[in-house]
């Protein structure tokens, strides 16, 4: 039974990039929250997929943006970006009908120059 | 912004010894989650308890909530060297956990 996948592991971009993470939840999860965790901080939530919709934001200004397929996956992407987006991206998968405890993949590490 | 603040910020201690983590809370929750994150990856869901709940073990974990102080422990009993890993409480708000509310993390040092 794979858990949440998360690619890629490193990327390295420049400011004013734009860049797109993805992620595959746990087998039989249809909820896909995204949190960005800067160096030494807990996870910040950024937004939550479910049916294919956004279905809460947290505090992320609109370069900010999501997408969640038919099966379930999903995409991050990141416009304009800027030196402090540098930070670990953490995809966390659950089902909705229990949607307490969160299953989180390991992570992109994202490098902003 | 963060909800849950822990304490202390790191802690160092000898393998066989407890560990005790706090965590305080600013908002009233539905639920209250422990995760374990090694170096800096993804992260691991340990113990979860509800708001009308007081006190919750799993193996040597121990977890507390008191509600009326907005705060609660975990404790690690009988630590070994594989438990050093950064310890996060998250909160769940009342009504549907869409989002979780991580605070800053204990460092936790087990040391052999």
């Amino acid at each position: 039974d794979a858990g949440v996948t998360q690619s890629p592991t490193h990327l390295i971009k420049t400011r004013g990039q734009q860049v797109t993470l993805r992620c595959s939840p746990k087998s039989g999860h249809d909820t896909v929250s995204w949190y960005q965790q800067a160096l030494g901080q807990g996870p910040q939530f950024i937004f939550q997929y479910y049916e294919e919709e956004e279905r809460q934001r947290g505090n992320f200004p609109d370069r900010f943006s999501g997408h969640q397929f038919p099966n379930y996956s999903s995409e991050l992407n990141v416009n304009a970006l800027l030196l402090g987006d540098s930070a670990l991206y953490l995809c966390a998968s659950s089902y909705a009908r229990t949607n307490e405890k969160l299953f989180f993949g390991s992570g992109t590490q994202l490098s902003v120059l | 912004s963060q909800q849950g603040e822990e304490d202390p910020q790191a802690l160092s201690i000898q393998e066989g010894e407890n560990a005790t983590m706090n965590c305080s809370y600013k908002t009233s929750i539905n639920n209250l989650q422990w995760y374990r994150q090694n170096s800096g990856r993804g992260l691991v869901h340990l113990i979860l308890i509800r708001s009308n709940e007081r006190e919750k073990h799993s193996g040597r974990l121990r977890v507390t909530l008191d509600t009326s102080k907005k705060s609660s422990s975990l404790l690690i009993t009988a630590s070994r060297a594989a438990d050093t890993a950064s310890y996060f409480c998250a909160t769940g708000a009342p009504g549907g956990s869409e989002k979780l509310v991580f605070g800053k993390g204990t460092k936790l040092t087990v040391n052999p």
